[in-house]
């Protein structure tokens, strides 16, 4: 079935540096992937819809300077949380669309900001 | 989006059968109904997509009545490793648009 990756699964920063989420649809591709939040006890929330080729387009309330997306293949996007503080540790989840229209997910990224 | 309304928890046995049920009461024409399960620290995962009447895959089935207002999740003989947090989402076929998630049923299965 289809196969969503992330990488890596879990990272501890250093409040003020950045850190790169990898999100890799394994066997199929995906034109459009999406990058969800989830703090503890709590459901998902999106944070922008990235599509292959063009700028992503963020929920209100997320800061697009510091959340950045790149969808540069059909099979790769990434998600970039540039200098990173303690508010913004969470559980970041994304996922891939495919063309049955279903949303599969990746297994989620522990980020843990010092 | 639809908004829909589910359980807070639930709590079953090893060996029977737990229905959820979902509230969607403003659900639109175009709308399917889809059901993701959530392991702690880990990506929903699908379960089953619906429109109307009943759907049955080798894991769950999904009740749908003809208002289509609401639906029930039927999960046969869970197991301790069905607990989880079920999300009832309501929207176009599951999604060239996000899925908005509620805050979803935490199921509790007891040995």
């Amino acid at each position: 079935g289809a196969v969503v990756s992330q990488h890596p699964s879990w990272v501890i920063c250093k409040s003020g540096t950045s850190v790169k989420i990898e999100c890799r649809s394994l066997d199929f591709q995906a034109t459009t992937m999406f990058w969800y939040r989830q703090f503890p006890k709590q459901s998902l929330m999106l944070m922008a819809t990235s599509n292959e080729g063009s700028k992503a387009t963020y929920e209100q309330g997320v800061e697009k300077d510091k959340f950045l997306i790149n969808h540069a293949s059909l099979t790769l996007s990434t998600l970039t949380v540039t200098s990173a503080h303690p508010e913004d540790s969470s559980f970041y989840i994304c996922s891939a669309l495919a063309v049955t229209d279903t949303q599969y997910f990746g297994p989620g990224t522990r980020l843990t900001v010092l | 989006l639809a908004k829909t309304t589910q359980p807070i928890s639930m709590d079953s046995y090893e060996g029977q059968e737990v229905n959820i049920t979902c509230s969607h009461n403003n659900i639109a024409t175009n709308d399917y109904i889809t059901w993701y399960q959530q392991f702690p620290s880990q990506g929903p995962r699908f379960i089953i997509q619906g429109y109307k009447t009943k759907v049955t895959n080798e894991v769950a089935s999904l009740f749908i009545p003809a208002d289509r207002k609401s639906s029930t999740l039927s999960l046969p003989r869970v197991s301790l490793s069905d607990t989880a947090v079920y999300y009832c989402l309501v929207g176009a076929p599951t999604g060239r648009r996000a899925l908005t998630f509620g805050s979803g049923t935490r199921l509790q299965v007891q040995p």
